[in-house]
This record gives C-alpha cells, sequence and structure tokens, in this order.
C-alpha cells in the first residue's frame, strides 16, 4: 500500500521569498515520487521527479525537491517566489511495480503576495 | 504529440441522463488513469487501464459509472444516470510503459460536468 500526505493546505509567501512545500510518503516498495503543479483551470503539469538516482531533484522554473529515506519526506522548495507560482502543488508517489496507480496527496494551495 | 485529449472540455446536464466522456492518450502510452477531482475530496482515482485492460477500479463510485478502452488510442467515461453529485473536473492521464511505475503520467485539460 503507499499514501502520500502533504503537511500543508495553505502556504502563502512572499514574492522573492523562499517556498517550502512539505510532503511525507508511505510506501512498502522504493517508490517513484513526482510534484505536479495546477494553475487554476487548468490541467497538472509536472514539476520534478525522483526516481532512484540522484536524492536532489531538479524540476523546471527553479523548483527542486530532496528525496529523504529516513524522513521518508520528499519536500519541495524554491529560492525566490514569482507571482506565476500561485497555484495547487501535488505531491505524488508510484509504487515499484509496473502496474502500480499513482496516488495524490490531498494538494497545497500557494498564495503568493507582492 | 499534442498529448492527451479530452472532450468535451465543458458538459452541463440534467439530473438522470447519460453522459460520456472521451480521452485519446498519447500514442505509445500503454496505461492510462481516469481521475476525478472535487473540492471536497481532491483528486481521486476511478480506474487504471493498462494494455486495454482495467487493473484496478475500486475507485468507481457505484455501477452508474463504467468505463471502457476498446483500443490503445481511445477511452470513454460513462455515468448513467447522472447525479448532482457527480458534479467535478474529470481528468484523463496516460504513461509509457516503459519505466513502468517510474514513469510520469500525462494529463489532459479535464472535463468539467456540471449536473443540474
Amino acid at each position: 500500500a503507499q499514501s502520500v500526505t502533504q503537511l500543508d493546505s495553505h502556504v502563502s509567501v512572499s514574492e522573492g521569498t523562499p517556498v517550502l512545500l512539505r510532503c511525507n510518503y508511505s510506501s512498502s516498495y522504493s517508490p517513484s515520487l513526482f510534484w505536479y503543479v495546477q494553475h487554476p483551470n487548468k490541467g497538472l503539469q509536472l514539476l520534478l521527479k525522483y526516481t532512484s538516482a540522484a536524492t536532489l531533484v531538479k524540476g523546471i522554473n527553479g523548483f527542486e525537491a530532496e528525496f529523504k529515506k529516513s524522513e521518508t519526506s520528499f519536500h519541495l522548495t524554491k529560492p525566490s517566489a514569482h507571482m506565476s507560482d500561485a497555484a495547487e502543488y501535488f505531491c505524488v508517489v508510484s509504487g515499484f511495480r509496473g502496474y502500480s496507480t499513482l496516488t495524490f496527496g490531498k494538494g497545497t494551495m500557494l498564495l503568493v503576495s507582492p | 504529440d499534442a498529448g492527451v485529449i479530452q472532450s468535451p472540455r465543458h458538459e452541463v446536464t440534467e439530473m438522470g441522463q447519460e453522459v460520456t466522456l472521451r480521452c485519446k492518450p498519447i500514442s505509445g502510452h500503454n496505461s492510462l488513469f481516469w481521475y476525478r477531482q472535487t473540492m471536497m475530496r481532491g483528486l481521486e482515482l476511478l480506474i487504471y487501464f493498462n494494455n486495454n485492460v482495467p487493473i484496478d477500479d475500486s475507485g468507481m463510485p457505484e455501477d452508474r459509472f463504467s468505463a471502457k478502452m476498446p483500443n490503445a488510442s481511445f477511452s470513454t467515461l460513462k455515468i448513467q444516470p447522472s447525479e448532482p453529485r457527480d458534479s467535478a473536473v474529470y481528468f484523463c492521464a496516460s504513461r509509457t510503459g516503459t519505466g513502468g511505475a517510474r514513469a510520469e503520467a500525462f494529463f489532459g485539460q479535464g472535463t468539467r460536468l456540471t449536473v443540474v
């Protein structure tokens, strides 16, 4: 069984300040982990993914995430927020087997103020 | 590639009517997912196909919902009869078989269903 918990439903930051969106996972196998972003009334776009290579993963738009097995975490960060980063972010876990589905967290809404 | 294509983008229907949502996955992808998104429940997996075969349909809410994948390039999600609580955004996603569970899924733009 696999699950993912996003610890914050909403995160508010000011433009130019760092962003931290937290995610913890549970998986019976060595997981693959993803972060997706959804802008209002849009589909979901992949930001980055971890698939057992480097534990620090760089994605699009300056985002990165670090896989920490000991803490079962995969937090998303960005050094400096832009107004265009305002969106909902989903942490996703996929299991080891080829038939594994993608399990989504509840999402974190990122609000960026000027 | 045009990505995952869903139709229609918006659907408004009356309670009791049949609704059919359509999805064309990315060519060459052999896994297809249907998700439903609501404010209350977030993103829920409804059904997952692999090589056109339903692998996991435990998320299908009830017998009013059915999904088919007659070939590798087309899938439908049908609701009959529809109810107001079915109002949601329905997403289709596809994933390549190469890399298995480590491959990311690509999502369509979604179908916003409103049942009045």
